[in-house]
């Protein structure tokens, strides 16, 4: 696709749910990152693939946070029983292989915990 | 572990002024340096990437300094306009993990 595409752009679940984040990366690109933004600040890194392949996950808050790229293109976020603290953007971003190193990223998916 | 810092946190200045934007960054191993751009609500728009080995880069009214021994880069932007107003942050890549800095507020007062 033309950019990174995220759904669902807003999300409201209740303390205890489980949600899913989707990234779709552009047609490509090889590394694909995930970012959380609390109001405010700047983005923190959660966790890092490299095609299929999860690198670097040190950034993932708690047990709870899981990431998936299976098939090394589209990428889901998964937060199981959130909490009111995981209220924040959840960002994507990607760069290709031929590598400039520019980030490229999404419009985010903005998610409120009650 | 590498940290970044923006300075300062929040700026307002009257349209056209030209002002400057600072991000200082503790290990000067770093493989790029990127300027973005973020619009409340929205995600980040890249403004200028400089690999390490370049010390400055240009796009339009918009220019961008590297420093890599002293940890530094300033972006520097002139003669302002409202439509500037946005939050600056600039990232540090070293290998394949890219660091935030917390941003710079920037107002520009018609």
């Amino acid at each position: 696709g033309a950019g990174v595409s995220q759904s669902p752009r807003y999300k409201v679940a209740k303390r205890g749910q489980d949600v899913a984040l989707r990234c779709d990366p552009i047609s490509g690109h090889v590394s694909l990152f995930w970012y959380q933004q609390a109001l405010g600040q700047g983005p923190e890194f959660l966790t890092y693939f490299q095609n299929e392949a999860q690198l670097d996950k040190s950034g993932l808050p708690s047990d709870r946070f899981f990431a998936e790229r299976p098939e090394g293109s589209v990428s889901t976020l998964k937060i199981q029983r959130t909490q009111q603290e995981d209220s924040a953007v959840y960002l994507c971003a990607t760069k290709g292989g031929a590598d400039t190193g520019e980030l490229f990223f999404g419009e985010g998916s903005r998610l409120t915990v009650l | 572990k590498q940290e970044v810092t923006q300075i300062p946190a929040a700026l307002s200045v009257p349209e056209g002024e030209n002002l400057v934007l600072n991000c200082s960054f503790t290990d000067s191993a770093i493989y790029n340096l990127q300027w973005f751009r973020q619009d409340p609500g929205k995600g980040l728009t890249s403004l200028l990437l400089i690999q390490s080995s370049q010390r400055e880069q240009t796009s339009g009214r918009l220019n961008a300094s590297l420093d890599k021994s002293s940890g530094r880069s300033t972006l520097y932007i002139a003669a302002s306009q409202p439509g500037d107003s946005a939050t600056y942050l600039c990232a540090v890549r070293n290998h394949d993990k890219v660091i935030f800095g917390p941003g710079t507020s920037l107002s520009v007062i018609p």
